[in-house]
């Protein structure tokens, strides 16, 4: 279809490794989120992308957390030297544009465990 | 800040019967939007519905439609009918216009599992 696609589903990693997750949004949508759901737990925001603009890192709780966007397209949340407090499933969603009217679009998530 | 409370963890509630589930949230800004999200087991986060602060008349989507209660700060879900394929996470968001400044950030609720049971 053409939704939000992310990868891996599932992610198993050991403690100290590097990870990297990805995020394919809509096509032709130029903002693109990625949160984080603790279990049991709502969405933490991370990182907004909106065009070629910088993107907003505010929520990202520490420098271990990276993401990169190229263009309108594809996006890349890398976490270093993972934690077990970094399990969690990691969704992206993207929107036609930045707005409360305009809905943004979820992935079905990544769920990382980290042993 | 903005905060958004859901007091209720989990309900349950037989099917074709109506259920509420609530939502408050705390705001100092006069116009905002307010949303309902579902999250089934696949974890596909999905809009059930929005409302705009400015906008006095409920929304409704089919089955299911809010009573937001602006002075009250309170935004809940009415799921009318509720069907087996409703049994889901939900999730209560606010986005404040002020931050459409910055990053269109969704403050959320901690979720309510709701359990439709045949």
């Amino acid at each position: 279809g053409a939704g939000v696609s992310q990868s891996p589903s599932n992610k198993v990693t050991e403690k100290g490794k590097d990870v990297e997750l990805r995020c394919d949004p809509i096509s032709g949508h130029t903002a693109l989120y990625w949160y984080r759901q603790r279990l049991g737990q709502g969405l933490e925001f991370l990182i907004y992308f909106q065009g070629n603009s910088a993107p907003d890192k505010s929520g990202l709780p520490s420098d271990r957390f990276s993401a990169e966007r190229t263009g309108e397209s594809v996006s890349t949340l890398t976490i270093q030297r993972t934690q077990q407090e970094d399990s969690a499933v990691y969704l992206c969603a993207s929107s036609r544009v930045s707005g409360g009217l305009n809905e943004q679009f979820f992935g079905p998530g990544t769920r990382l465990t980290v042993l | 800040a903005q905060t958004v409370t859901q007091s209720q963890p989990e309900m349950s509630v037989q099917e074709a019967e109506t259920v509420t589930l609530s939502c408050t949230y705390d705001t100092s800004e006069n116009n905002y939007y307010l949303f309902w999200y579902k999250q089934p087991p696949s974890r596909q986060m999905i809009l059930v519905i929005r409302q705009e602060a400015y906008k006095q008349q409920n929304a409704t989507e089919n089955r299911f439609s809010v009573n937001f209660q602006k002075a009250a700060k309170s935004f809940s879900l009415k799921i009318s009918d509720s069907q087996l394929g409703d049994t889901a996470m939900y999730f209560c968001a606010f986005m404040g216009t002020l931050s459409m400044d910055s990053n269109y950030q969704l403050i959320w609720g901690a979720g309510t599992k709701l359990i439709i049971k045949p």
